[in-house]
Parts: structure tokens; C-alpha cells; sequence
């Protein structure tokens, strides 16, 4: 069975704060996907990020980035110079690659990003 | 581009009223998905397509939740004599797979349906 589990459930920081926000996966597949979405009050889950399991390069992207540790088994994200837009609930989630198929969820961690 | 539709944004019903939504997929993906999220909870998978075919129900989807998609295109999500416990977000998602090629590409989702049973 796959499992996501984001342990913070909240975080408040003031703009211009770096912030990383933790995810800690469980799965038996060998190969699989791990993603970010945001998700801001309107509620529209927006895609972030994909990784592919055999791909534990770190990646840039802007003001984001993300690290993926398969010893650890963590893909875990940080924004830096947070700005009030980042707030919002954000998601880890997992799927098995080779299929495809349905997402498994963390339950999200609510980021507050005050002027 | 258009994006994932859904139809309608809110639905408010009586207990043990059926109830029934769309959801439009970007229009080249051939897979299709349903979620639920309820209140400080991460989605939760529901069922999914692909193209006309449904290859995978959740436990979750209890006899009383039905999804179709006729034609390969849009899909339907019926809760029949619904409960409050069914109050919710429907969330539809889309992606395009083509497994011969080893392609399975994201899943976007759409603005989701929100439901308030009474």
C-alpha cells in the first residue's frame, strides 16, 4: 500500500522567510512518481512538480525548489524569499509509474506567508 | 487551452435526494479521474477511466456512487440517496497515458464540485 505523510500541518512565516515544507513516502512499487500541488483558497489544485522515482536530481525552479532523497524516502520543498501569493494548502502525493493510475495524497500542509 | 471543466461548482440537496455532475477533461487526455476531499483532508481517490473503460473503483465508492463515461469524453458521478456524510469536494482530474509507450503523463484537475447535503 502507498502512503504519504506530511507531518506539519501548519506553518506561519513573515515574507521574505525561507520555508521547507517535509514529505515522507511509503510504497512497495520500484518505480513511481512523486508530485507537489498547491492548492490557494479559490481550491483548484494546481500541478507543481513531478519526479520520477530514478530521478533524485534536485530541481530549481524559480524562487521553488525540491529534494528528493530515496534513502529517506522524502521529497521535500522549499521556497525561498516566501511572498503572501505562496499561501496556500500544499500537497504531496504519489503514484505507482509503470500504470499510472490514481494518486495518493498527504493531507496537505497550510502555508501562511504574512506581509 | 482549456483546462478540466466541472459542472456544477456547488450543489446543495436534501438527504436521500440523488445528485449527479460532469466533469469536461482536457480534450486530448484519454484518462480520467474522480477524487473526494473533505475538510482539512487530502484528496482521496474515487475511480478512474480510461477512455470509455472504468479500470479501478475505490472501497470508498459504496453502491450508492456510480461514474460513467459513455463516450471516451465528458464522465458522470452520481451519488444516489445521498447522506450527509457525502457532503464533500468532487474533484475531477485528466491525463493523457499511452503505457505502450511508457507515457503516463500528470494529472490536472479541475475547480471540483462542492456538495452540502442537509
Amino acid at each position: 500500500a502507498q502512503k504519504v505523510t506530511q507531518a506539519q500541518t501548519e506553518i506561519s512565516v513573515v515574507e521574505k522567510e525561507d520555508v521547507t515544507l517535509d514529505c515522507v513516502y511509503e510504497t512497495r512499487d520500484t518505480t513511481y512518481y512523486l508530485f507537489w500541488y498547491k492548492q490557494p483558497p479559490s481550491g483548484e489544485l494546481v500541478f507543481l512538480i513531478r519526479r520520477n522515482s530514478f530521478d533524485e536530481q534536485n530541481e530549481i525552479s524559480g524562487r521553488y525548489s525540491w529534494n528528493f532523497q530515496k534513502s529517506t524516502s522524502s521529497f521535500n520543498f522549499t521556497i525561498t524569499a516566501s511572498q503572501v501569493v505562496d499561501s496556500a494548502v500544499y500537497f504531496c502525493a504519489l503514484s505507482e509509474a509503470l500504470w499510472g493510475g490514481k494518486l495518493t495524497f498527504g493531507k496537505g500542509i497550510t502555508l501562511s506567508v504574512r506581509p | 487551452d482549456t483546462g478540466v471543466s466541472q459542472d456544477p461548482r456547488h450543489k446543495i440537496t436534501k438527504r436521500g435526494q440523488n445528485v449527479t455532475f460532469r466533469c469536461d477533461p482536457i480534450s486530448e487526455h484519454n484518462r480520467l479521474y474522480w477524487y473526494r476531499q473533505t475538510l482539512g483532508q487530502g484528496p482521496e481517490f474515487l475511480t478512474y477511466f480510461q477512455n470509455e473503460a472504468q479500470l479501478e473503483k475505490s472501497r470508498l465508492l459504496s453502491d450508492r456512487f456510480s461514474a460513467e463515461r459513455p463516450k471516451g469524453s465528458f464522465s458522470t458521478l452520481e451519488i444516489q440517496r445521498t447522506e450527509q456524510g457525502d457532503s464533500a469536494m468532487y474533484l475531477c482530474a485528466s491525463s493523457f497515458s499511452a503505457l505502450r509507450q511508457g507515457r503516463t503523463d500528470t494529472q490536472y484537475f479541475g475547480p471540483g464540485t462542492r456538495l452540502t447535503v442537509l
